[in-house]
C-alpha cells in the first residue's frame, strides 16, 4: 500500500460527458502528479501540483484540468470525453516540489472507459 | 528532455540474478536515475534511485556507470513476484515535468 488513494477505481461513461477523478496523496506529501496510461502510449505525464500551485505541465489536453485543494487532495477533471480518452489515470505523490531524489508514490489508478 | 532506452523484454530464471540495463546518454549533471516497476493491474512502484554512486536497498541494487550514461538495476535473486514492467527514468531536480516514462522492460521470470 503506497498510501496514495484514488477514486473511483473504475468509471464507464459516454462520449461528450465529463468526469472527475480524485486523489489523496500520502500523508505529508505536498506534490501531486497525474499520469495517463493508455495501451499505445505508456505512462504520459499530465500535470503536477505542489502545495496548491501548478508546478509543471506535460501533454495535458485543454479539455482536461486539475487542481489541488488546501487539504492537498487533487482532482483531475476530464470533459467532452472522446473514445481515445479511455485509459488508466494514475496519481502519484512526492514530498518534494520537483524531481531529483524525491521518490514518487503511485496510487492504484482509475480506469476510465469511454463508450 | 533526457530520455532513457531499455530493452523491450528480458527473461530470467527464478532465484537467479537479473541485470536490467538502461541507457541515458543525454543525462544532465543533476538528473537523478530512478527505477520503478509496475506489476499487472497495479500502479508503478518505486524501486531505487541514485545520482552517481552505486546504491543498495532491500529490493535491489543500482549500478551507475562512471560517465553516468548508463545504469543497471540488479535483482539479486529473481522471484515470480518480480515479474513486472521495469521503468528507468531521469528526474530533474529543477523540473519534475521532464521525467519521461518510456516503454520499460517487461521482465518474465520462469520457475
Amino acid at each position: 500500500d503506497s498510501g496514495v488513494t484514488q477514486t473511483p477505481k473504475h468509471l464507464i461513461t459516454a462520449t461528450g460527458q465529463r468526469v472527475t477523478l480524485r486523489c489523496s496523496p500520502r500523508s505529508g506529501d505536498l506534490s501531486v502528479y497525474w499520469y495517463q496510461q493508455s495501451l499505445d502510449q505508456g505512462l504520459q505525464f499530465l500535470i503536477q501540483y505542489y502545495n496548491g500551485e501548478e508546478r509543471a505541465k506535460g501533454n495535458i489536453l485543454e479539455r482536461f484540468s486539475a487542481q489541488q485543494f488546501p487539504d492537498l487532495h487533487s482532482e483531475l477533471n476530464l470533459s467532452s470525453l472522446e473514445l481515445g480518452d479511455s485509459a488508466l489515470y494514475f496519481c502519484a505523490s512526492s514530498v518534494s516540489p520537483s524531481g531529483g531524489p524525491g521518490e514518487l508514490f503511485f496510487g492504484e489508478g482509475s480506469r476510465l472507459t469511454v463508450l | 528532455d533526457a530520455k532513457t532506452t531499455q530493452p523491450n523484454s528480458m527473461e530470467s530464471n527464478e532465484e537467479e540474478p537479473v541485470h536490467l540495463p538502461c541507457n541515458h546518454s543525454t543525462i544532465s549533471g543533476t538528473d537523478y536515475i530512478h527505477w520503478y516497476r509496475q506489476l499487472p493491474s497495479q500502479g508503478p512502484e518505486y524501486v531505487i534511485h541514485g545520482l552517481t554512486s552505486n546504491v543498495n536497498n532491500r529490493m535491489a541494487s543500482l549500478a551507475i556507470a562512471e560517465d553516468r550514461k548508463s545504469s543497471t538495476l540488479i535483482l539479486h535473486r529473481a522471484t515470480l513476484r518480480d515479474a513486472a514492467v521495469y521503468y528507468c527514468i531521469l528526474r530533474d531536480p529543477t523540473n519534475a515535468g521532464k521525467s519521461t516514462f518510456g516503454d520499460g522492460t517487461t521482465l518474465t521470470v520462469k520457475p
